[in-house]
């Protein structure tokens, strides 16, 4: 079964600091692809960043960046110089191509920007 | 206007209703989705579609139906709604044509109780 483990549920960090926010994943698949999605009290579902598996480059975002390391089945966010509007709940997430390509999701981990 | 639109926003209602949530969407997607987010546990896949005629179970979709009546809508009926169905749906689309990293677009959710 694949699954997606966020083991911080709740983070805070100073306005304009950094934070990393971790994932672990479990698949026995090679060719996959990851995400990480915001919701902001507001609710929404917003899509912050993606990588590639099959990709050696860490994906970058403007502030948002990734450390992907598959062999660990790691996918960790990096969030530079925070903002008030960072505040939200963030699920890392990964899809197999091919079949239903649904979203196997974290069960997130809360972050405040504190001023 | 928003690409994936769902109604309605929030919905009370009692034990035993018949309860339909719409989606609609604007972005010529083929693919829809249905997912539920209970507190604490990420979203989990319903129901997904891949066109008019396509329509599959995903994890948890005992208690739950889904009519695909064109390509740009796909409404979740519950039945006969109970408690345990309380939660927050959200309705997410992609696109078929594209390379499977193409992420899945969501809507804004309806918060569904059930007294």
């Amino acid at each position: 079964a694949q699954t997606v483990t966020q083991s911080q549920p709740e983070m805070s960090v100073q306005e304009a600091e950094t934070v990393t926010l971790s994932c672990t994943y479990d698949t026995s698949e090679n060719n996959y692809y990851l995400f990480w999605y915001k919701q902001p009290p507001s609710r929404q579902m917003i899509l912050v960043i993606r990588q590639e598996a099959y990709k050696q480059q860490n994906a970058t975002e403007n502030r948002f960046s990734v450390n992907f390391q598959k062999a660990a089945k790691s996918f960790s966010l990096k969030i530079s110089d925070s903002q008030l509007g960072d505040t939200a709940m963030y699920f890392c997430a990964f899809m197999i191509p091919g079949g239903s390509e649904k979203l196997v999701f974290g069960k997130g981990t809360k972050l405040t920007v504190n001023p | 206007d928003a690409d994936v639109t769902q109604t309605p926003r929030n919905r009370i209602t009692k034990t035993g209703k018949r309860i339909m949530l719409e989606c609609s969407q604007t972005k010529g997607h083929d693919r829809m989705y249905w997912y539920r987010q209970d507190p604490g546990l990420g979203l989990q896949l319903i129901y997904y579609s891949f066109d008019v005629k396509d329509i599959n179970k995903g994890e948890i979709s005992d208690g739950y139906s889904v009519s695909r009546q064109a390509q740009a809508k796909f409404s979740l009926s519950l039945e006969s709604a109970i408690p345990n169905q309380t939660a927050l749906y959200f309705c997410a689309t992609s696109d078929l044509r594209g390379a499977s990293n193409q992420p899945q677009h969501f809507g804004d959710g309806t918060r569904l109780s059930i007294l």
